[in-house]
Formats: C-alpha cells, structure tokens, sequence
C-alpha cells in the first residue's frame, strides 16, 4: 500500500537558519502529495501541495517540489522564524485501487526554532 | 465557529468503559475521516466515509466503530476502551477529488485508565 517516510526529528534550529525536512514516499498511481502543519494544541492546516511530478509547492515562504524520480517531497524555507515551531506532516492521496480516496500521512517532524 | 467542531476535547475514561467521540462539519463536504495521532507513529487512519452509506475500514479499525449520522456527522466509538487507545483523535472532511484540502478539528484527547 501507499507509504509516507519522514526524516527523523526532532529539528532544532536558531532563527534565520535554512529548513530542510526531508519526505519521501510510495504509491502505485499518481499521488498529490501535501505539506501539513500543526501549532501546539491544534488540528492539522494545509501548508502546500503539488499535484503533478516537477510541480512546486509553496505558501508562507516554505517550498516543497515533487519529484517524481526520486519519490521525494522535501519542505524547505530559506529563514526560520520562532512561529515556524510546529509540528510538519508530509501526506500524500492516491487515485488508484485501494488507495482511493486515503490520505495518508508521514510520522511528522517536530521543529522547534529558537530565538 | 469551526468548520470542523470535535466533542469532547478532552476525555479521561475507564478500561471496559463504552465511549463516543463525536464530530460535526459545516464544510458541507462528502468525505470523513477519523485518525488517531501517536507520538513518532503520525497519524493513522481508522475510518473513512465517503458518503452516509459509505463507510470503509482504515489501518487500524480493530476496537473501534463508526457511525455516519448524516453528511455533516461521524462519530467513532470505542466500545470497550484499552489504555492503549489513549491519544489524540482527529476529524476530518474533504471535498471529493484526489487534489483537495482536508480539513481539521482540534482533535480529542482521550486517556483511557
């Protein structure tokens, strides 16, 4: 079945300093893939998403690119900020056989940035 | 008031005991869906409905039942609740299609004891 495979957390970095989280996935059709995140004590908020292999996501200065020879999606941002501590989910939705209509989620990364 | 509103918020319970959450949603959307959140594990999917009379088994359904009231409500049951049921449960409801945003509630913390 389809997998999401996250990088290990938790990510701690100083503010200004560069993010990568890295994701990775498996499906058998052609996913959408999607960026998650959640602020300590709520539900989970759409961050971006691409829909076709070479799209590149983006929103709130994070950028994510599928890549489809690699099966990757991975979230960067050039500066962190403090309210960048958040917990990210990188997801993807499947059309196909068994998978339709899923949307299945990585373990999360924990990111905390300090000041 | 939230697009997706889950009661309760927080919920202490006892082994054995029957337990509902429940979940309501104005989007007026046709797809459900029920996941439970454990640290290091993400979010695991329980149930998914596409429609009233439409209701599918997620990866971890064992323990756990739904019911799709109506389109705006989905409710999931733990009808003999084990202390390794105890996490954080989200709702949540999407538009039909493989591209679209799910939406969430701020989820229910449950403690089984």
């Amino acid at each position: 079945g389809d997998s999401v495979t996250q990088m290990e957390g938790p990510v701690t970095l100083s503010e200004e300093a560069f993010l990568t989280i890295n994701c990775t996935y498996t499906a058998t059709g052609y996913p959408s893939l999607f960026w998650y995140v959640q602020y300590p004590g709520e539900g989970l908020q759409l961050l971006l998403k691409a829909t076709k292999a070479d799209d590149k996501g983006s929103n709130k200065g994070f950028e994510a690119t599928y890549r489809k020879e690699t099966t990757s999606f991975h979230l960067e941002k050039g500066s962190v900020q403090v309210s960048d501590s958040a917990v990210y989910f990188c997801a993807l939705s499947d059309a196909g056989g068994t998978s339709y209509g899923k949307l299945t989620f990585g373990q999360g990364t924990i990111l905390t940035v300090h000041p | 008031d939230a697009d997706v509103t889950q009661t309760p918020r927080n919920r202490i319970t006892k082994t054995g005991k029957r337990i509902m959450l429940e979940c309501s949603q104005t989007k007026g959307h046709d797809r459900m869906y029920w996941y439970r959140q454990d640290p290091g594990l993400g979010l695991r999917l329980i149930y998914y409905s596409f429609d009233v009379k439409d209701i599918n088994k997620g990866e971890i359904s064992d323990g756990y039942s739904v019911s799709r009231q109506a389109q705006a409500k989905f409710s999931l049951s733990l009808e003999s609740a084990i202390p390794n049921q105890t996490a954080l449960y989200f709702c949540a409801t999407r538009q039909t299609g493989q591209n679209t945003e799910a939406f969430f509630g701020q989820g229910t913390r449950l403690t089984v004891v």
